[in-house]
């Protein structure tokens, strides 16, 4: 059964690069399948990424997309969330999914991460 | 305030059905698929309706989903006290060329 942890800094400072990593459990990540990210700042409602598919395109929610990338490495099973210059206002959980056949038939979904965006 | 648009609480008694609104525009909803999720308090999301009206496999028949228009549904029956969490709606907008989520409903079972 296919599962999704992710991992990264608790804490970022303000301006900085805030990385976050991806990895895949029981499963292929070759697999013809979506991987994306979601966040939700507390208290708040959730936010789409961005997501890259199985031959590496990717897609850019437009409010971020001068600012994130997402990557993946096949061989290590783990995708890459890079998202430059945060502000406070982007501290959030971050979530991990597996879409099926569309971006947002996110049916696979990490526990979820904790960033703070802080000096 | 989000391009999709849901209420912000919604309430039933046990065994009572809710439906829970999505209202949306002709760049988002009308043209597009809609999904929606639940998600229990401290938990992850969970999908809970694709492509309008679909449930994933392990999703009970008591949750549905429609679209009409610009505005989609999910509309829940048998309420139970297991139902109470956050719903939110998600589809793609034209316009803005990405994915959008609602606002989300909080849904409290008295």
């Amino acid at each position: 059964q296919v599962q999704l942890q992710e991992s990264g800094p608790g804490l970022v400072k303000p301006s900085e690069t805030l990385s976050l990593v991806c990895s895949v459990s029981d499963f292929s990540i070759s697999s013809d399948f979506y991987w994306g990210w979601i966040r939700q700042p507390p208290g708040k409602g959730l936010e789409w990424i961005g997501a890259i598919n199985h031959s590496g395109k990717t897609y850019y929610n437009p409010s971020l997309k001068n600012r994130v990338t997402i990557s993946v490495d096949t061989s290590k099973k783990q995708f890459f969330l890079n998202l430059t210059s945060v502000t406070a206002a982007e501290t959030a959980v971050y979530y991990c999914a597996r879409s099926l056949n569309y971006l947002l038939q996110m049916e696979v979904w990490g526990k979820g991460t904790t960033v703070a965006v802080s000096s | 305030q989000s391009v999709l648009t849901q209420p912000p609480s919604a309430s039933g008694t046990p065994g009572q059905k809710v439906t829970i609104s999505c209202s949306g525009s002709s760049s988002n909803i009308r043209g597009n698929f809609v999904f929606w999720y639940q998600q229990l308090p401290g938990t992850a999301p969970k999908l809970l309706i694709y492509r309008n009206n679909q449930r994933p496999s392990g999703v009970p028949d008591r949750f549905s989903g429609s679209k009409s228009g610009t505005s989609a549904f999910l509309a829940i029956s048998g309420l139970r006290s297991e139902d109470e969490a956050d719903y939110y709606c998600a589809t793609w907008d034209n316009s803005l060329s990405g994915p959008l989520f609602g606002g989300g409903t909080k849904l409290t079972v008295l």
